[in-house]
């Protein structure tokens, strides 16, 4: 166990609908990342909060969005859901900032995802 | 653009054989990972190495970075069962940057 929180852990829904992914990080980390993983595009990065403000974006689709809040869990609302978006949305955490990232060892722990299948 | 490929794709063996995987990235990093994958199931950390020469081990696995060469290998020794699962090696940015850019991953089984 991780101690990355992801639900829900599998989700069915038609296509034009919109979800929500919840994620709480490991107790303590501040930062949070998702990840979209799909048998052709494989393990792509969408985008990083670190402490509730965004600090890296990846290949993120307009009509997807994310937050984090105040008490550092994260959501990813995903919008006008497309056949092509079904895949495993992962959420990671690490405690690495951006002082001490070139010097920490910490990895990046990844939940146990949860499956979008869209119809 | 950050590129890290990864070989084999596919690699069956045989229990009690070693082999070795190997993770090419085209640009400076500061830091390689690897994750183990069961199917279907969350990423597993196995390793994060952090400077050239770095070797790291835990039990049949062991990991090695060329920052130089812009290589990573993780070897296996001795393969049993237990170790059949899709390995991904990831690559860090540089300076803060914290986005992971993956490997194809390669799929491993081992045969008894």
């Amino acid at each position: 166990d991780s101690g990355v929180t992801q639900t829900p852990k599998h989700l069915i829904t038609a296509t034009g609908q919109r979800v929500t992914l919840r994620c709480s990080p490991r107790s303590g980390d501040l930062s949070v990342y998702w990840y979209q993983q799909s048998l052709d595009q494989g393990l792509q990065f969408l985008i990083q909060y670190y402490n509730g403000e965004e600090r890296a974006k990846g290949n993120i689709l307009e009509r997807f969005s994310a937050q984090q809040f105040p008490d550092l869990h994260s959501e990813l609302n995903l919008s006008s859901l497309e056949l092509g978006d079904s895949a495993l949305y992962f959420c990671a955490s690490s405690g690495r900032d951006r002082v001490t990232s070139r010097t920490s060892g910490n990895t990046i722990y990844f939940g146990e995802g949860s499956w979008l299948t869209v119809v | 653009e950050l590129k890290v490929e990864q070989n084999p794709l596919f690699l069956s063996m045989q229990e009690g054989k070693n082999y070795t995987i190997y993770c090419n990235y085209s640009t400076t990093s500061d830091r390689l990972y690897w994750y183990r994958q069961d199917p279907g199931k969350s990423l597993e950390s196995l390793f994060v190495l952090l400077s050239n020469g770095a070797v790291k081990q835990e039990g049949r696995l062991m990991a090695s970075l060329d920052t130089k060469a812009r290589l990573s290998t993780l070897h296996i020794t001795a393969a049993v069962h237990d170790l059949s699962a899709t390995y991904f090696c990831a690559v860090d940015g540089l300076f803060g940057n914290e986005k992971l850019t993956f490997g194809t991953g390669t799929r491993l089984t081992i045969i008894p």
